[in-house]
């Protein structure tokens, strides 16, 4: 069965420090996968997306990296802010199957002042 | 940009109500999807569409139904509404390329009472 698990499942921080949030995989045969930010009471917004090929992709202060060997990827937050306060999924697609998309359970972040 | 729109924000229902969710994506996305999200589970897949008139079941469809009579428009039906639907709902969308990014809507909370 194909699953997504993310690590923690929340986490407080003070803004300007740095975080970095676990996603680990069994979806086979992996497509891609990518990260979404979801703000409390909104829908996700695609934050990267990695292939199979790709180590590392950045986005602004966010830096997504895959180890497509160990199932294993991460999300680094540099110099956090408030406005990175919110939930952070992980969302692994297999080949094959309708481009449909396996779900982690998210970590919700808070930045505090 | 795709722009994933739904019908309500919050919604309000009472039990054995027939509720009507709406979803319209203006990218002419052959795809479209229904998710449920809740504390601790994540997003799950309720129904999914790949063309007009084709629909297909996820992982959660008991209780729900759906319509797809045109491209854009996608709706989820609460035949007779229980308290155990009280969630919030996203709808997605996404075009047939091999990486299948789906764009989400803002999401709708229905509360059952």
């Amino acid at each position: 069965k194909n699953q997504v698990e993310q690590s923690p499942q929340s986490l407080i921080i003070l803004e300007g420090k740095n975080c970095t949030l676990q996603c680990n995989y069994t979806v086979s045969p992996f497509s891609n996968l990518r990260w979404y930010k979801q703000d409390t009471g909104r829908g996700p917004v695609s934050l990267t997306i990695m292939t199979f090929s790709e180590n590392t992709k950045s986005n602004g202060r966010y830096t997504a990296t895959l180890d497509a060997d160990t199932k294993q990827s991460s999300l680094h937050i540099t110099a956090s802010q408030l406005s990175d306060s919110a939930s952070y999924i992980c969302v692994v697609i297999a080949w094959g199957a309708g481009n449909m998309l396996t779900f982690g359970g998210g970590t919700r972040l808070m930045v505090k002042p | 940009d795709v722009k994933v729109t739904q019908s309500s924000r919050y919604l309000v229902k009472r039990t054995g109500e027939k509720v009507f969710l709406e979803c319209v994506q203006d990218m002419d996305h052959e795809n479209m999807f229904w998710y449920r999200q809740d504390p601790g589970l994540g997003l799950r897949l309720i129904y999914f569409s790949y063309d007009v008139k084709m629909k297909e079941k996820g992982d959660i469809p008991e209780g729900y139904s759906v319509s797809r009579e045109k491209k854009e428009r996608f709706s989820l039906i609460l035949e007779s509404a229980s308290t155990n639907q009280t969630s919030m709902y996203l709808c997605a969308s996404s075009g047939g390329g091999a990486e299948g990014m789906q764009f989400f809507g803002p999401g709708t909370r229905l509360t059952v009472l």
